[in-house]
């Protein structure tokens, strides 16, 4: 089975500055990685996704992330942060198991933009 | 494209009682759909997963009698929190893949109902 782990519960940071939330994952098999980002009292948004071939993926909002598969992570980056990305990040990964697509979810990581 | 409405978005009722929270794709045809629980500050825990015409697949430690699953159209999925006590109150997002899409595709997410028991 997958797993999913984001080091950061909590990342602060100054707004105009550059952030990375960190992302590793484990698996036995090859891997699909997706970021997503969920705003107060709301579902999940797409950011972006890693199927194959270049592995620095370029999401919406300006984000990035790039996939490393000797150190299994995927990083997330945005060079210069707004006050209206403050929200929560989730990584995920998915395989093929069974037939079936079951999506595992990092703990999520709080993205705190200050003026 | 690829939208998902999730209904209602709060939801308060009172201990004991029912109720049904809806799931529906809007512009395309959902053949699997997964409900999710998000407690405060934490992460998404899938409850089930639900494909088109059979029965959900409950993940362990949920209890299929008091959270039933239907997902009897391509667009709609529903969730019914039965006889509901104050430990139900949570944020409850579901979420679908499309019948075309392949294992690499992601997830389209409803916005979530926030379910309050009293």
């Amino acid at each position: 089975a997958q797993s999913v782990t984001q080091l950061d519960s909590q990342v602060p940071v100054f707004e105009e500055a550059p952030v990375e939330l960190r992302c590793n994952y484990s698996s036995s098999v090859s891997v699909y990685l997706f970021w997503y980002v969920q705003y107060p009292n709301q579902g999940l948004q797409l950011l972006l996704k890693y199927l194959s071939g270049s592995t620095l993926v370029k999401g919406i909002n300006g984000f990035e992330a790039e996939f490393n598969k000797s150190q299994t992570s995927f990083h997330l980056r945005k060079p210069s942060v707004h006050i209206s990305d403050t929200a929560e990040y989730f990584c995920a990964v998915s395989v093929a198991s069974g037939g079936s697509y079951i999506p595992t979810f990092g703990r999520g990581t709080s993205l705190i933009v200050h003026p | 494209g690829a939208v998902v409405s999730q209904h209602p978005s709060r939801v308060i009722c009172k201990s004991g009682t029912s109720v049904k929270i809806e799931c529906r794709s809007l512009d395309f045809q959902a053949t699997t759909m997964f409900w999710y629980r998000q407690f405060p500050k934490q992460s998404l825990m899938l409850m089930a997963t639900s494909n088109e015409g059979s029965k959900a697949t409950y993940e362990q430690g949920v209890e299929k009698d008091k959270f039933l699953i239907n997902h009897a159209s391509l667009t709609l999925s529903t969730l019914t929190v039965t006889s509901a006590h104050p430990e139900d109150s949570s944020f409850y997002i579901c979420s679908a893949r499309g019948g075309s899409s392949g294992y690499n595709s992601p997830l389209h997410f409803g916005n979530g109902t926030r379910l309050t028991v009293t």
